[in-house]
């Protein structure tokens, strides 16, 4: 059974970095075709997509984040991990990790997600 | 960017009910569309992939059809769990896109 499943430190000051960690569990992270992913939720606001990552470490980075924004994977852990740099109090959010699957049409499904982690940046 | 536009953004209904929720593309996105359901405390939950596809396990009282620029989510016979918010999300190119989701209450 695949279980996602994250960690963080709850409460970030500004301009530090926020660092996350996505353990999963029942698939490895190198197993292809599939893909990794961070989301996130603002408060009262819609999802966000952050960054990706495929099962060869290949990563793609939402442009409005790309500057801030670093995703890995530990192979060893089978875990990958998110870093945002320099945060403000805008980037408060719930964030997700989620795997991204394909079908035999192309289309990308994330089915798999962790509960979410809060994360509140303030001083 | 694609922008995905939802209304209702919050609708409510009985158990019961047929509701119906619309998912409008700022470009064609073919059936490039998933929605999801969120509820507090829970990570979203797939419902509908590839704009019509019922992901495995969820109830055939939800469908989704479109294609192109729009779409709809439908919900047939509301139960008591699925009062949620519900978002959708386009998968055709990159930066994936949200709407802004529909809460659907007890009314």
């Amino acid at each position: 059974q695949v279980q996602l499943q994250e960690s963080g430190p709850g409460l970030v000051k500004p301009s530090e970095t926020l660092a996350l960690t996505c353990n999963v569990s029942g698939v490895s992270v190198t197993r292809a075709p599939y893909s990794w992913g961070w989301f996130r939720q603002p408060p009262g606001r819609g999802l966000e997509w952050i960054a990706s990552i495929s099962f060869s470490g290949s990563t793609s980075y939402n442009p409005s984040l790309k500057s801030r924004v670093t995703m890995s994977v530990d192979t060893t852990k089978n875990q990958f991990s998110l870093d945002l740099r320099s945060v403000t109090a805008t980037d408060t959010a719930v964030f997700y990790c989620t795997r991204q699957d394909y079908d035999s049409g192309g289309h990308t499904k994330m089915v798999y997600w962790g509960q979410g982690a809060q994360v509140t940046v303030s001083s | 960017d694609i922008q995905l536009t939802q209304s209702p953004s919050s609708l409510s209904a009985s158990v019961g009910d047929r509701i119906t929720i619309t998912c409008r593309a700022s470009r064609g996105i073919k059936e490039f569309l998933n929605w999801y359901q969120l509820r507090p405390g829970k990570g979203p939950r797939l419902l509908i992939y590839a704009a019509s596809i019922l992901e495995n396990g969820v109830p055939s009282s939800f469908s989704g059809s479109g294609s192109g620029t729009d779409f709809t989510l439908t919900i047939t016979s509301l139960q008591p769990e699925d009062f949620a918010t519900y978002f959708c999300q386009q998968s055709y190119i990159l930066p994936y896109t949200f709407g802004h989701g529909t809460k659907v209450e007890i009314k």
